[in-house]
């Protein structure tokens, strides 16, 4: 089946530097990527769809001068916490679209801001 | 605007018993999509069903049953004869097909916690 992998798993850093969770989909190309984050005991939140090629769409109230999607490749989407702080501590999860409108999701990044 | 309400927050069981995870939806759009998710504590999302709005028809793999009733807005999830290894948190989630394409909604989650 389709695999979409994420790296890091898991990142530690300190607060007001910056972050690249990188997502990848493994053997399908992904025309559109999706990120989410999720506090703990939440659920999902969609952060921003990216489409390759393009500017990312980024949903009410997240910050895009903050959270810089980079979708270069159909194989690749990068998210860039920039100037991190410790409310930014969250599980972030990227999913990427199959051309059948299949979403697949990553294993997700663990990032603590100390 | 979509919307996934999962009104069980937690859900205690003890092995072998059956349950039913609610899931109620609301959509405008007339073509969806309806998923069930498992999330162990790992944290990795574990796909288990993805049902269209027109196909109504329920499902069963192995011990997990789902009930798909457009009447209602309701998808919900049976797990029979329940495992430890199913304690996890489950969320359901809804895909509208022609706008919004893509973006899936996802309900709050339901813990499950399946004791020995």
């Amino acid at each position: 089946g389709a695999v979409v992998s994420q790296h890091p798993s898991w990142v530690i850093c300190k607060s007001g530097t910056s972050v690249k969770i990188e997502c990848r989909s493994l053997d399908f190309q992904a025309t559109t990527m999706f990120w989410y984050r999720q506090f703990p005991k939440q659920s999902l939140m969609l952060m921003a769809t990216s489409n390759e090629g393009s500017k990312a769409t980024y949903e009410q109230g997240v910050e895009k001068d903050k959270f810089l999607i980079n979708h270069a490749s159909l194989t690749l989407s990068t998210l860039t916490v920039t100037s991190a702080h410790p409310e930014d501590s969250s599980f972030y999860i990227c999913s990427a679209r199959g051309g059948l409108g299949e979403q697949y999701f990553g294993p997700g990044t663990r990032l603590t801001v100390t | 605007a979509q919307k996934v309400t999962q009104a069980q927050t937690e859900i205690s069981v003890v092995e072998k018993e059956d349950v039913t995870l609610d899931c109620v939806y609301e959509t405008r759009d007339t073509t969806y999509y309806l998923f069930w998710y498992k999330q162990p504590p790992s944290g990795e999302l574990v796909f288990l069903i993805r049902r269209n709005s027109f196909d109504e028809q329920n499902e069963i793999s192995g011990r997990y049953s789902w009930n798909f009733q457009k009447s209602t807005s309701s998808f919900n999830f049976t797990i029979t004869a329940s495992q430890v290894v199913d304690s996890a948190v489950y969320f359901c989630a809804l895909r509208a097909g022609n706008t919004n394409a893509g973006k899936s909604t996802f309900g709050d989650g339901t813990t499950l916690t399946v004791k020995p």
